[in-house]
């Protein structure tokens, strides 16, 4: 049961270059989140989906564009990458239950130049 | 619309000793979570414990206790026995439990550091 996992770990892109990040959930769970932590921050939500082929917007969700095709799958795609989105981004999914808890991936640490 | 407040952008705290982080939080949900997570410099966010609304008793898990007064909207994190490890940013954060999307709200951290 590895969780959540996120790929890549690290990324450096240029600007207007485009990525997509992955996030991945063994847990047959519901709910899928992408967030973004910025220094001395708290995380803002992007995007979520609350099934497979449904998404929503967050808090902050310009410049980024989600799918959601498969129930353990949830992309995140910047299509022209800005210095603004430099950022470590978090996924997380959720199950109801007795205490609620989103499970976190590692992170994806990215740098736009 | 959901708000988390942590007014303390960082605490020191002497080993062994208790300490107590701020949180106060605004929702409309009538019913909501409450929840403390640690992240340690490796960047992880850790779950440590959680309240919901409506619980009688105020959570404990080890170490960690949450003290809940709803009346005036705040869930505080006690650690007891504060141990150098413990020395993380940890974040608040909240979810309203009548709505669909079931995300978090978080607030902006309180920096912990642990002295020896």
């Amino acid at each position: 049961n590895a969780g959540v996992t996120q790929t890549p770990k690290f990324r450096v892109l240029k600007t207007g270059q485009s990525m997509t990040l992955l996030c991945a959930q063994d847990m047959n769970h519901e709910y899928m989140y992408w967030y973004r932590q910025d220094p001395g921050m708290g995380l803002r939500l992007i995007h979520y989906s609350v099934g497979e082929g449904t998404t929503a917007k967050g808090e902050v969700p310009d410049g980024y564009n989600v799918s959601r095709l498969k129930k353990q799958n949830f992309l995140l795609g910047l299509e022209s990458a800005a210095p603004s989105q430099t950022s470590v981004y978090f996924c997380a999914s959720f199950r109801d239950g007795p205490y609620n808890e989103q499970f976190f991936g590692p992170g994806t640490r990215l740098t736009v130049l | 619309a959901q708000k988390i407040t942590q007014t303390q952008p960082g605490m020191f705290v002497q080993e062994k000793e208790a300490v107590t982080l701020d949180c106060t939080y605004d929702t409309s949900d009538p019913s909501y979570g409450l929840f403390w997570y640690k992240q340690p410099s490796s960047g992880e966010m850790i779950f440590l414990i959680y309240q919901g609304s409506y619980d009688q008793q105020n959570a404990t898990e080890g170490r960690y206790s949450l003290n809940f007064q709803k009346a005036r909207k705040s869930a505080n994190l006690v650690i007891s026995a504060s141990q150098l490890g413990d020395s993380a940013m940890y974040f608040c954060a909240m979810r309203g439990l009548s709505g669909s999307a079931r995300q978090l709200t978080f607030g902006s951290g309180t920096q912990l550091t642990v002295l020896p």
